[in-house]
């Protein structure tokens, strides 16, 4: 089982607010990934990471950047928060089969 | 690209068996995973299937069939803390996962 931790798992932030969603894992897996995902809403792939100095937008077009740096590390970082950014962001990273363990969620709400 | 369906709510009695089915359509596809999500949480994998067949793992069972493009999960001895949502997973040669919108399963008494 994957080791994979989200901070803050809450955040209330003003509009206009730069920032960075943190997002570890302890496993050694190459592959990472950000989702968003609004209350009892499907999925949606934001970014994902092959490794390191490897980034690819996802499916859903977002106004966030992410880096990968080093292996564990995938942060997330929006540069102007928007009351429309508010929703759950949930980090994954993917072991042999793809298999994706998901980590606990940060859960974003701009006012 | 990846369409993937599946029912959106399901209710099944504890004790019983359900059967939540998945079909896709897809351009290349490489394997099917089913993840469990109780509400508020994150997903959790369940099973992985990438040949056809049957794939057993306790209560919880997979079943692919890659020429029908359907795959279903197989819950048996039904538990209340079964109910969650139930995610379809399909994964491309690229080894990128795109997700189903998931069956609501409600298990009552």
């Amino acid at each position: 089982e994957a080791d994979i931790y989200q901070t803050p798992r809450y955040l209330v932030i003003g509009t206009g607010k730069k920032i960075t969603l943190e997002c570890s894992q302890t496993m050694g897996h190459d592959k990472m990934y950000w989702y968003q995902q609004d209350p009892g809403m499907e999925l949606h792939l934001i970014h994902y990471s092959y490794g390191v100095n490897s980034t690819e937008k996802g499916d859903l077009s977002s106004e966030s950047t992410v880096s990968r740096i080093r292996t564990e590390h995938f942060p997330l970082t929006l540069e102007s928060a928007r009351p429309s950014h508010t929703s759950q962001y949930l980090c994954a990273s993917s072991g042999p089969l793809y298999e994706q363990y998901f980590g606990p969620g940060t859960r974003l709400t701009v006012t | 690209g990846q369409n993937i369906d599946q029912p959106t709510e399901m209710t099944a009695t504890e004790g019983a068996i359900v059967q939540i089915n998945c079909t896709y359509q897809t351009s290349g596809f490489n394997g099917l995973f089913w993840y469990q999500q109780h509400a508020g949480e994150a997903p959790t994998f369940l099973s992985y299937n990438v040949l056809d067949g049957l794939e057993e793992k306790g209560r919880f069972s997979s079943f692919l069939s890659r020429s029908k493009g359907y795959s279903y999960l197989l819950l048996k001895e039904l538990q209340m803390k079964d109910s969650a949502s139930y995610l379809c997973a399909v994964r491309d040669y690229a080894g990128k996962s795109t997700f189903g919108d998931g069956t609501t399963l409600t298990v009552k008494p």
